[in-house]
Protein backbone atom coordinates (compact mmCIF):
# COMPACT_ATOMS: atom_id res chain seq x y z
CA UNK A 1 0.00 0.00 0.00
CA UNK A 2 1.19 3.32 -0.42
CA UNK A 3 2.14 5.69 2.32
CA UNK A 4 3.61 8.80 3.84
CA UNK A 5 4.96 9.12 7.47
CA UNK A 6 6.32 12.18 9.11
CA UNK A 7 7.87 10.32 12.21
CA UNK A 8 7.38 13.63 13.67
CA UNK A 9 4.50 15.91 15.46
CA UNK A 10 6.35 18.43 15.92
CA UNK A 11 9.66 20.24 15.52
CA UNK A 12 11.23 23.16 17.48
CA UNK A 13 14.05 24.82 16.05
CA UNK A 14 15.79 28.07 17.35
CA UNK A 15 15.99 31.06 14.72
CA UNK A 16 19.32 30.97 12.65
CA UNK A 17 19.64 27.11 13.39
CA UNK A 18 19.72 24.64 10.32
CA UNK A 19 15.83 22.85 10.33
CA UNK A 20 14.87 19.66 8.57
CA UNK A 21 11.50 17.92 8.90
CA UNK A 22 11.41 14.47 8.04
CA UNK A 23 9.36 11.99 5.02
CA UNK A 24 9.52 8.96 4.31
CA UNK A 25 7.21 7.03 1.88
CA UNK A 26 6.37 3.96 0.43
CA UNK A 27 5.17 3.22 -3.40
CA UNK A 28 4.88 0.55 -5.64
CA UNK A 29 6.75 2.81 -8.70
CA UNK A 30 8.70 5.56 -9.12
CA UNK A 31 7.55 8.46 -6.59
CA UNK A 32 6.69 12.02 -7.32
CA UNK A 33 7.30 13.97 -4.01
CA UNK A 34 6.17 16.80 -2.40
CA UNK A 35 6.13 19.76 0.35
CA UNK A 36 3.18 21.72 1.09
CA UNK A 37 3.04 24.11 3.61
CA UNK A 38 0.67 25.28 5.65
CA UNK A 39 -0.11 28.49 7.89
CA UNK A 40 -2.88 28.90 10.02
CA UNK A 41 -6.52 28.65 9.38
CA UNK A 42 -4.99 28.99 5.62
CA UNK A 43 -5.04 26.62 2.53
CA UNK A 44 -1.38 24.88 1.66
CA UNK A 45 1.01 26.20 -1.21
CA UNK A 46 3.30 24.58 -2.91
CA UNK A 47 6.99 24.42 -1.80
CA UNK A 48 8.99 22.11 -4.09
CA UNK A 49 8.63 19.25 -5.57
CA UNK A 50 10.97 16.05 -6.94
CA UNK A 51 10.18 14.02 -9.94
CA UNK A 52 13.50 13.05 -11.72
CA UNK A 53 16.89 14.06 -11.63
CA UNK A 54 19.24 15.74 -9.42
CA UNK A 55 18.49 14.35 -5.57
CA UNK A 56 18.80 17.83 -4.08
CA UNK A 57 15.57 20.47 -4.88
CA UNK A 58 15.00 23.66 -4.25
CA UNK A 59 11.79 25.12 -3.83
CA UNK A 60 9.92 28.74 -2.32
CA UNK A 61 11.39 30.49 0.62
CA UNK A 62 14.82 28.75 0.54
CA UNK A 63 13.60 25.47 1.15
CA UNK A 64 15.36 22.45 -0.55
CA UNK A 65 14.32 18.42 -0.15
CA UNK A 66 16.74 15.86 -0.46
CA UNK A 67 15.30 12.44 -2.61
CA UNK A 68 17.45 9.66 -0.81
CA UNK A 69 15.99 6.13 -2.79
CA UNK A 70 17.68 3.85 -0.72
CA UNK A 71 16.27 5.42 2.27
CA UNK A 72 12.90 6.14 0.73
CA UNK A 73 13.15 9.45 2.22
CA UNK A 74 12.37 13.23 1.44
CA UNK A 75 13.63 15.54 4.15
CA UNK A 76 12.79 18.93 3.80
CA UNK A 77 15.95 21.19 5.19
CA UNK A 78 16.73 24.98 5.21
CA UNK A 79 20.26 25.91 6.17
CA UNK A 80 18.75 29.05 8.63
CA UNK A 81 15.32 28.94 9.96
CA UNK A 82 13.37 32.02 10.16
CA UNK A 83 10.83 32.82 12.50
CA UNK A 84 8.03 33.09 9.79
CA UNK A 85 9.01 29.80 8.96
CA UNK A 86 6.99 28.43 11.62
CA UNK A 87 4.05 26.58 9.81
CA UNK A 88 2.57 23.13 9.39
CA UNK A 89 4.45 21.31 6.56
CA UNK A 90 3.43 18.19 4.67
CA UNK A 91 5.00 15.80 2.91
CA UNK A 92 2.93 14.26 -0.23
CA UNK A 93 3.43 11.50 -2.33
CA UNK A 94 1.99 10.36 -6.19
CA UNK A 95 2.92 6.99 -7.69
CA UNK A 96 3.29 7.70 -11.23
CA UNK A 97 1.01 4.85 -11.99
CA UNK A 98 -2.03 6.51 -10.41
CA UNK A 99 -3.99 9.77 -11.61
CA UNK A 100 -4.35 12.84 -9.87
CA UNK A 101 -4.35 11.36 -6.19
CA UNK A 102 -1.72 12.90 -3.98
CA UNK A 103 -1.36 10.50 -0.96
CA UNK A 104 -0.64 12.75 2.11
CA UNK A 105 1.63 12.60 5.00
CA UNK A 106 0.01 13.96 8.56
CA UNK A 107 2.16 17.30 8.91
CA UNK A 108 4.49 18.62 10.97
CA UNK A 109 4.75 21.58 13.15
CA UNK A 110 7.19 23.33 13.06
CA UNK A 111 7.92 26.05 15.45
CA UNK A 112 11.40 28.41 15.19
CA UNK A 113 12.07 30.21 18.43
CA UNK A 114 13.57 33.64 18.44
CA UNK B 1 -6.50 38.80 -8.52
CA UNK B 2 -6.25 35.44 -9.38
CA UNK B 3 -6.44 32.22 -7.10
CA UNK B 4 -9.51 30.04 -5.46
CA UNK B 5 -12.04 31.45 -3.04
CA UNK B 6 -13.92 29.49 -0.56
CA UNK B 7 -16.69 31.00 1.18
CA UNK B 8 -18.09 31.08 3.94
CA UNK B 9 -15.06 31.00 6.21
CA UNK B 10 -17.07 29.56 9.07
CA UNK B 11 -20.45 27.07 8.99
CA UNK B 12 -22.08 26.09 11.39
CA UNK B 13 -24.59 23.28 10.64
CA UNK B 14 -27.12 21.50 12.86
CA UNK B 15 -27.80 18.05 13.18
CA UNK B 16 -29.40 16.41 10.48
CA UNK B 17 -28.96 19.41 8.14
CA UNK B 18 -27.39 19.59 4.26
CA UNK B 19 -24.97 22.73 3.76
CA UNK B 20 -22.98 23.67 0.79
CA UNK B 21 -20.09 24.66 0.81
CA UNK B 22 -18.67 27.35 -2.23
CA UNK B 23 -15.48 26.64 -3.77
CA UNK B 24 -14.35 29.45 -7.53
CA UNK B 25 -11.52 29.57 -9.47
CA UNK B 26 -10.33 32.19 -11.80
CA UNK B 27 -7.31 29.98 -13.00
CA UNK B 28 -8.56 28.26 -15.87
CA UNK B 29 -7.34 24.94 -14.26
CA UNK B 30 -9.86 22.09 -15.72
CA UNK B 31 -8.97 20.09 -12.28
CA UNK B 32 -10.58 21.10 -9.15
CA UNK B 33 -10.50 18.78 -5.67
CA UNK B 34 -12.14 18.49 -2.24
CA UNK B 35 -10.22 17.48 0.71
CA UNK B 36 -11.15 17.08 4.57
CA UNK B 37 -8.45 17.90 6.94
CA UNK B 38 -8.59 16.58 10.80
CA UNK B 39 -5.96 17.06 14.04
CA UNK B 40 -2.96 14.92 13.74
CA UNK B 41 -3.86 13.11 9.74
CA UNK B 42 -2.88 14.29 6.44
CA UNK B 43 -5.68 15.74 3.74
CA UNK B 44 -8.10 13.43 2.57
CA UNK B 45 -9.32 13.03 -0.81
CA UNK B 46 -13.43 13.73 -0.93
CA UNK B 47 -13.84 13.97 -4.60
CA UNK B 48 -12.00 15.55 -7.90
CA UNK B 49 -13.19 16.95 -11.17
CA UNK B 50 -10.84 16.88 -14.12
CA UNK B 51 -13.52 18.59 -16.47
CA UNK B 52 -16.73 19.93 -16.26
CA UNK B 53 -19.76 17.83 -15.72
CA UNK B 54 -17.50 15.10 -15.14
CA UNK B 55 -16.22 13.90 -11.15
CA UNK B 56 -15.09 11.26 -9.33
CA UNK B 57 -15.51 10.07 -5.93
CA UNK B 58 -11.77 9.82 -3.44
CA UNK B 59 -11.55 7.80 -0.21
CA UNK B 60 -14.04 9.51 1.87
CA UNK B 61 -17.11 10.43 -0.16
CA UNK B 62 -19.57 8.95 1.74
CA UNK B 63 -21.77 11.65 2.98
CA UNK B 64 -20.84 14.04 0.49
CA UNK B 65 -21.61 15.10 -3.13
CA UNK B 66 -20.56 17.66 -5.71
CA UNK B 67 -21.19 18.99 -9.25
CA UNK B 68 -19.25 20.49 -11.67
CA UNK B 69 -21.73 23.10 -13.78
CA UNK B 70 -18.84 25.42 -14.73
CA UNK B 71 -15.10 25.13 -15.14
CA UNK B 72 -14.66 27.48 -12.15
CA UNK B 73 -17.25 26.40 -9.94
CA UNK B 74 -16.74 23.27 -7.27
CA UNK B 75 -19.44 23.29 -4.86
CA UNK B 76 -19.47 20.75 -1.93
CA UNK B 77 -22.60 19.60 -0.34
CA UNK B 78 -22.05 18.13 3.20
CA UNK B 79 -25.50 16.10 3.72
CA UNK B 80 -26.84 14.59 6.70
CA UNK B 81 -25.64 11.01 5.82
CA UNK B 82 -22.29 12.16 6.75
CA UNK B 83 -21.86 11.17 10.33
CA UNK B 84 -18.52 13.25 11.57
CA UNK B 85 -18.66 16.23 9.60
CA UNK B 86 -16.76 18.48 11.72
CA UNK B 87 -13.40 19.35 9.88
CA UNK B 88 -11.70 21.80 7.86
CA UNK B 89 -12.34 21.76 4.54
CA UNK B 90 -9.99 22.58 1.55
CA UNK B 91 -10.90 23.27 -2.01
CA UNK B 92 -7.80 22.95 -4.59
CA UNK B 93 -7.31 22.85 -8.45
CA UNK B 94 -4.73 21.82 -11.14
CA UNK B 95 -4.15 22.45 -14.25
CA UNK B 96 -4.93 18.77 -16.33
CA UNK B 97 -1.37 18.12 -17.18
CA UNK B 98 0.02 19.15 -13.46
CA UNK B 99 -2.21 17.57 -11.22
CA UNK B 100 0.86 17.04 -8.57
CA UNK B 101 0.57 20.86 -8.32
CA UNK B 102 -2.29 22.08 -6.59
CA UNK B 103 -3.10 25.78 -5.77
CA UNK B 104 -5.14 25.51 -2.62
CA UNK B 105 -7.95 28.01 -1.42
CA UNK B 106 -8.28 29.28 2.16
CA UNK B 107 -10.70 26.59 3.60
CA UNK B 108 -13.71 26.39 5.45
CA UNK B 109 -14.27 25.61 9.05
CA UNK B 110 -17.93 23.28 8.77
CA UNK B 111 -18.61 22.71 12.84
CA UNK B 112 -22.07 20.51 13.48
CA UNK B 113 -23.80 22.36 16.29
Amino acid sequence: AQSVAQPEDQVNVAEGNPLTVKCTYSVSGNPYLFWYVQYPNRGLQFLLKYITGDNLVKGSYGFEAEFNKSQTSFHLKKPSALVSDSALYFCAVRDIGSNYQLIWGAGTKLIIKP
Amino acid sequence: DGGITQSPKYLFRKEGQNVTLSCEQNLNHDAMYWYRQDPGQGLRLIYYSQIVNDFQKGDIAEGYSVSREKKESFPLTVTSAQKNPTAFYLCASSTYSSTDTQYFGPGTRLTVL
